[in-house]
């Protein structure tokens, strides 16, 4: 079993819908990453967060400390935001970072 | 709006060839990473630096190396390349602590060995 897990691994939705994307780890954390990976291969950090919520734009990010559990979610989706959205974790052991495997998702018009 | 950069883009390579990917950043950083990344997959961790003269193996370390001679630097060799390393590799930096940390990524090496 992965120290990380995503779900769903693939979402296909309409424009318009509200996304969950769900990160859950095993591990004790320092932080936990929420990254963009657009086809072709750049990433982009979206946020960083080790307890609350952060908001930025038609993002949201919340962490649960307590239940391992971290959420992504868009609101007023768009094809633009289809992308790869990866969870990495900070270990607090040893600050090593653990990679999710991606949520693949696909807005259509 | 990331200041790092690898090169080359891409590279199609006969087997058993010594190859160099160029990362660097030019922001500051004390950290950086190098990832392999398959389609579809996860990242692996390759190599890391937290500064200069200090580099650490990952997961993947074994057929590869690193050196960090200077802040901005990070190239990584493979000194005999084989199929088995065709994949993207993936060059990050990152500052901060470790609960305030932004990390950087650069646009990625796409590696095919024949």
């Amino acid at each position: 079993k992965n120290e990380v897990e995503q779900s769903p691994q693939n979402l296909t939705a309409q424009e318009g819908e509200f996304i969950t994307i769900n990160c859950s780890y095993s591990v004790g954390i320092s932080a936990l990453h929420w990254l963009q990976q657009h086809p072709g291969g750049g990433i982009v950090s979206l946020f960083m967060l080790s307890s609350g919520k952060k908001k930025h734009g038609r993002l949201i990010a919340t962490i649960n400390i307590q239940e391992k559990h971290s959420s992504l979610h868009i609101t007023a989706s768009h094809p633009r935001d289809s992308a790869v959205y990866i969870c990495a974790v900070i270990q607090d052991s040893n600050y090593q970072l653990i990679w999710g495997a991606g949520t693949k998702l696909i807005i259509k018009p | 709006e990331a200041d790092i950069y690898q090169t080359p883009r891409y590279l199609v390579i006969g087997t058993g060839k010594k190859i160099t990917l160029e990362c660097s950043q030019t922001m500051g950083h004390d950290k950086m990473y190098w990832y392999q990344q398959d389609p579809g997959m996860e990242l692996h961790l390759i190599h890391y630096s937290y500064g200069v003269n200090s580099t650490e193996k990952g997961d993947l370390s074994s057929e590869s190396t690193v050196s960090r001679i200077r802040t901005e630097h990070f190239p990584l060799t493979l000194e005999s390349a084989r199929p088995s390393h065709t994949s993207q590799y993936l060059c990050a930096s990152s500052a901060g602590t470790a609960t305030n940390e932004k990390l950087f990524f650069g646009s990625g090496t796409q590696l095919s060995v024949l």
